[in-house]
């Protein structure tokens, strides 16, 4: 079963707007990670953000945490057409390290 | 490009028979994980070895089992492929406490 849900399970939005994508989860974690995968291939590390942390930003990617709610979002701002993917959020669900449970994805189509 | 390369990239079994999958991990790294992705969904955790012992086995029979070398390069082996086998198999390496790295993967059909 997987732990994390993302919704909205398909996004879809004009370049240059902003996407925001949240992710739940079940039990208590270690850390939290995003991945990003294009079109059924590898999945790309793009942030992790541990459970003491709140808010962590890369670029165009901010992540919060809220682990009294059990969940996170994932901002992209100023989306561009190459973002089109679908992104994953992925528990550490110990703290043995990385093994991740993952939600069903969102999928992020940006229009040029 | 994660370092991760895994082979090969595209297979097709028939039911019943058996495959192995390779793993190279990033330098360095540890750990390595493997997932099945089936299609429109997250991935699912396999396995995990650490310093070529199984560290941590999610949901899958024992039918799935797997290696990994002192280079810490890895195998997945499935024996008895079932159709509901067919996916993408992704490996992936890190260091403890660290994030994942993953792979291109490989994409099993299973006829």
């Amino acid at each position: 079963s997987q732990q994390g849900e993302e919704d909205p399970q398909a996004l879809s939005i004009q370049e240059g707007e902003n996407a925001t994508m949240n992710c739940s989860y079940k039990t208590s974690i270690n850390n939290l990670q995003w991945y990003r995968q294009n079109s059924g291939r590898g999945l790309v590390h793009l942030i992790l953000i541990r459970s003491n942390e709140r808010e962590k930003h890369s670029g165009r990617l901010r992540v919060t945490l809220d682990t009294s709610k059990k969940s996170s979002s994932l901002l992209i701002t100023a989306s561009r057409a190459a973002d089109t993917a679908s992104y994953f959020c992925a528990t550490d669900r110990d703290n043995a390290g990385n093994m991740l449970t993952f939600g069903g994805g969102t999928r992020l189509m940006v229009k040029p | 490009e994660t370092g991760v390369t895994q082979s090969p990239t595209h297979l097709i079994k028939t039911r019943g028979q058996q495959v192995t999958l390779r793993c190279s991990s990033q330098s360095g790294h540890n750990t390595v994980s493997w997932y099945q992705q089936a299609l429109g969904q997250g991935p699912q955790f396999i396995f995990q070895y650490y310093r070529e012992e199984e560290n941590g086995r999610g949901n899958f029979p024992p039918r799935f089992s797997g290696l990994q070398f002192p280079n810490y390069s890895s195998e997945l082996n499935v024996n008895a492929l079932e159709l509901d086998d067919s996916a993408l198999y992704l490996c992936a390496s890190s260091l403890v406490g660290s994030e994942a790295f993953f792979g291109q993967g490989t994409r099993l059909t299973v006829v």
